[in-house]
């Protein structure tokens, strides 16, 4: 049972365009939300967040947008770089769970230049 | 600060054959976790630590055993490897406790083949 979904395997955008990468969850516990971004042969490093009291995180070209009722939150990058090309992971947590993160399958986003 | 680092980053075992994967931190964290990735899919977790001596299973155990016998380490052992033991391995740490501490901090990775 996948509580944390990212229903796009990849995304392609053009170089300078919005990259609107998405993530549903089914855990109505779930109170925080992190995203994170993995290069080839590398680990994952962590990208941004937001606790679900807020609705909305900025952090330079990176904003993460969360919607409680409907259960998915989004990462907006704008504009998009080649270098922001990467597989980006959602991942969800509540107290509950204590300090263990539930990742998602992960999208791939190809920035065209 | 050298982060989270793994060794070793490739490895092939033959079937039954066993192995230790390393995992050091140097950034004096209490939480370690051990994730492997499958093609496709997102990281499973396999066993996490909240301090030296306290270990507990995460999602996908079976396999696989963990020790914490200081802050800094967190070994993984496999025993008898298995073809569906083949992933990459991720280490990983976090600080401590609550909203302020989930980020957590991932290393390279090893890359398992059993065959």
């Amino acid at each position: 049972d996948q509580q944390v979904k990212q229903n796009s395997p990849s995304l392609s955008v053009q170089e300078g365009r919005i990259s609107i990468l998405n993530c549903d969850y089914t855990n109505s516990m779930f109170d925080y939300f992190l995203w994170y971004k993995k290069y080839p042969a590398e680990g994952p490093t962590f990208l941004i967040s937001i606790s679900s009291i807020k609705d909305k995180n900025e952090d330079g070209r990176f904003t993460v947008f969360l919607n409680k009722s409907a259960k998915h939150l989004s990462l907006h990058i704008v504009p998009s770089q080649p270098g922001d090309s990467a597989v980006y992971f959602c991942a969800a947590n509540s107290m509950e769970y204590g300090n263990k993160l539930v990742f998602g399958a992960g999208t791939i986003l190809r920035v065209k230049s | 600060n050298a982060g989270v680092t793994q060794t070793p980053k490739f490895r092939i075992l033959k079937i039954g054959q066993s192995m230790t994967l390393q995992c050091t931190q140097d950034m004096n964290h209490n939480y370690m976790y051990w994730y492997r990735q499958d093609p496709g899919m997102g990281l499973k977790l396999i066993y996490y630590s909240v301090g030296a001596g306290i270990t507990d299973k995460g999602e996908v155990p079976n396999g696989y055993n963990v020790s914490r016998s200081t802050t800094e380490d967190f070994p993984l052992r496999l025993e008898l490897a298995a073809p569906s033991q083949t992933s990459v391995y991720f280490c990983a740490s976090s600080y401590g406790f609550g909203q302020d501490y989930y980020e957590q901090y991932f290393g390279p990775g090893t890359r398992l083949t059993v065959t």
